[in-house]
């Protein structure tokens, strides 16, 4: 009955790793997105995928890449982690053609790189 | 660029209190708008939501009424709860880099005590 399902929930790895969170929903939505919450609770959108084509790509390091093998899944690879990259990363999705872009968002994964 | 500013919190009031969060927004189209409520440990949920000029979103007892001439979308219940202990999100989505894009203010963190 998820909506929008994460893995893992919680993420502890050591600098220089590299790390992957799956991300899948099962609404049938068009576009999905992932976004990092920091410490202090502020979202920034880092990418979003509207069938398979990434759309949108803020500015972040390029040691981050979504991958999406089909419309329901959007998977972020994550190599050489740093300690700047401890956050909580959110997937959400949402249906585009609706206009209105209410995005649904999975439980969340918290990655701690020590 | 888009930006939303909303008031900075924590917010703390005892149960039945009136709640007032402030939002307000800078868009170069006609965004639609959104709050959005995180409980604790939790992802993102969508609260409310206006589409056009002077539509007013409903929900659990919050309101938000969306006024262009003054760029706002405060946030309002008239008696709070414990279980309205959350973080509330202010957002808006217009189109940017040919998909819709949300745009988050910074949170406010909401106590509610007994």
């Amino acid at each position: 009955d998820t909506a929008v399902s994460q893995t893992p929930k919680y993420l502890v790895t050591q600098m220089g790793n590299d790390k992957s969170i799956k991300c899948e929903q099962n609404l049938g939505h068009d576009t999905m997105y992932w976004y990092k919450q920091d410490s202090k609770k502020f979202l920034k959108i880092m990418f979003s995928y509207n069938n398979k084509e990434l759309i949108i790509n803020e500015t972040v390091p390029n040691r981050f890449s979504p991958k999406s093998p089909d419309k329901a899944h959007l998977n972020l690879h994550i190599n050489s982690l740093e300690l700047g990259d401890s956050a909580v990363y959110f997937c959400a999705s949402s249906q585009e053609a609706r206009g209105q872009n209410e995005q649904y968002f999975g439980p969340g994964t918290r990655l701690t790189v020590t | 660029g888009n930006s939303v500013t909303q008031m900075e919190g924590p917010v703390t009031l005892s149960e039945e209190a009136f709640l007032t969060i402030n939002c307000t927004y800078t868009a170069t189209g006609y965004p639609s708008l959104f709050w959005y409520v995180q409980y604790p440990g939790e992802g993102l949920q969508l609260l409310l939501k206006a589409t056009k000029a002077d539509d007013k979103g409903s929900n659990k007892g919050f309101e938000a009424t969306y006024r262009k001439e003054t760029t706002s979308f405060h946030l309002e219940k008239g008696s709070v709860q414990v279980s309205d202990s959350a973080v509330y999100f202010c957002a808006l989505s217009d189109m940017g880099a040919g998909s819709y894009q949300l745009t988050f203010g910074k949170g406010t963190k909401l106590s509610v005590i007994p």
